[in-house]
Formats: C-alpha cells, structure tokens, sequence
C-alpha cells in the first residue's frame, strides 16, 4: 500500500489562507468518504483534525475544513496563526482493510 | 479522560523480538478498534496494524505482515503488539491509537480520536 501524495511543505503568513492536498486512489481516497487530517506538533502526539473528509471534532477551530473531489483530499486553514505552524498527515481507509497515511506536509507560518 | 499508556519499548538487536503493552483507560474499551502506528525518527505516520474491539477482526500493513501480531485482553483493557525478526527500519516510536467509531464487532479504519504518547523501539547492535 503506497503512501498518500502530500506536498512537503506550505507556508503562508498570519491572516492568509493555505491548503495542503492529500492525493490517493480509487481504492482509498477516491472510493470512501473516510479521509482523516490530523495536525502534529514536534516531539508531541498527533491530534485529529478532521474526520470523514469534512468533519470537525469539538474542540478544533472552524478556521479548519476539508473536502474531497475524486481522488484527492484538501485540507484548508484559513486566518493563520503562529500555533498552526506544525506537520499535517492526510489518512484514508483502504480496500484493503487498511489505513494509510500521506507523507506528511510541514506548514510553515513566516 | 481517556487515556492510552505504552509500555514496552527499548534497545532490541536485529532479529530479536520485543512487546508492547498499551493500557486504556477511560472508555468502553471493548468497543473500539484500536490501532499501532509507528514513526521514524524525522519521518512521517506509517500505520502498522489494527484489531477490532471483539478483537476477531484483525490487519497489517504489507511492512510487518509475518513479522508483527496484534492482540488485545478486554478483561484487562489492553492491546499488544508482539514484533519479531526485528530489522533496522522498524526503529521508530510506536503509537497505540483509539479509532472514534463505536463498533465492537468491526475493524473501523475511520479516525483516531485518541493516541498514546508513544514508546520508542530501537534496533541496533
């Protein structure tokens, strides 16, 4: 199972809007609405973000959504701030009956 | 609060073995698939295997299938993986993770609401 397609890094200033892509395939992306983004700061545990391509737990800021067409994932973060600077990971169920996660994206806030 | 509690991780040769324990605590454990998923150090999330809540439902990724086996004791809230024939490349720290989905009888695969703080397993002579 091949990882999702991520770009390594983005970066945007504080108040600016960024979106970070999560490329698959039929058999995971692009076949279930079962996309995760989760946001991980250094040295800590990764935190989820956003479930089932566009839900957004209780507690993580509206300024996160998410969507889907086809066989890519986009997560957008609008309004920077200086705390989203972190690695974000895309996820998806697989036809397999597995997980697999993207590559990971480094945001970078200047 | 839910809680997940790695225990198990260490120094380990190439070849050796080594088991991990994740202890829950906080929720209907029994409910819950429950996920390992590792990551080397400066790399990205690799998911290693999960089980589900019965724990009669279980999967691997295609890097430890044969190598690695998850497990779980419901009576005592606790999941393992037991890993063999350990190589180089599986040094990493090890995550026990809860999916959100309440299911006892299926291999969710939706989204980790909760994760440990992780266990470092190197391999190394």
């Amino acid at each position: 199972q091949s990882a999702l397609t991520q770009p390594a890094s983005v970066s945007g200033s504080p108040g600016q809007s960024i979106t970070i892509s999560c490329t698959g395939t039929s058999s995971d992306v692009g076949g279930y609405n079962y996309v995760s983004w989760y946001q991980q700061h250094p040295g800590k545990a990764p935190k989820l973000m956003i479930s089932e391509v566009t839900d957004r737990p209780s507690g993580v800021s509206n300024r996160f959504s998410a969507s889907k067409s086809g066989n890519t994932a986009s997560l957008t973060i609008s309004g920077l701030q200086a705390e989203d600077e972190a690695d974000y990971y895309c996820s998806s169920y697989t036809s397999s009956s597995t997980l697999v996660f993207g590559g990971g994206t480094k945001l970078t806030v200047l | 609060e839910v809680q997940l509690l790695e225990s198990g991780g260490g120094l380990v040769q190439p070849g050796g073995s080594l088991r991990l324990s994740c202890a829950a605590s906080g929720f209907t454990f029994n409910s819950y698939s429950m996920y390992w998923v590792r990551q080397a150090p400066g790399k990205g999330l690799e998911w290693v295997s999960g089980i589900s809540g019965s724990g009669n439902t279980i999967s691997y990724g295609d890097s430890v299938k044969g190598r690695f086996t998850i497990s779980r004791d419901n009576s005592k809230n606790t999941v393992y993986l037991r890993m063999n024939s350990l190589r180089a490349e599986d040094t990493a720290v090890y995550y026990c993770a809860k999916d959100q989905t309440w299911r006892w009888d299926l291999l969710a695969l939706r989204a980790i609401d909760y994760w440990g703080q992780g266990t470092l397993v190197t391999v190394s002579s």
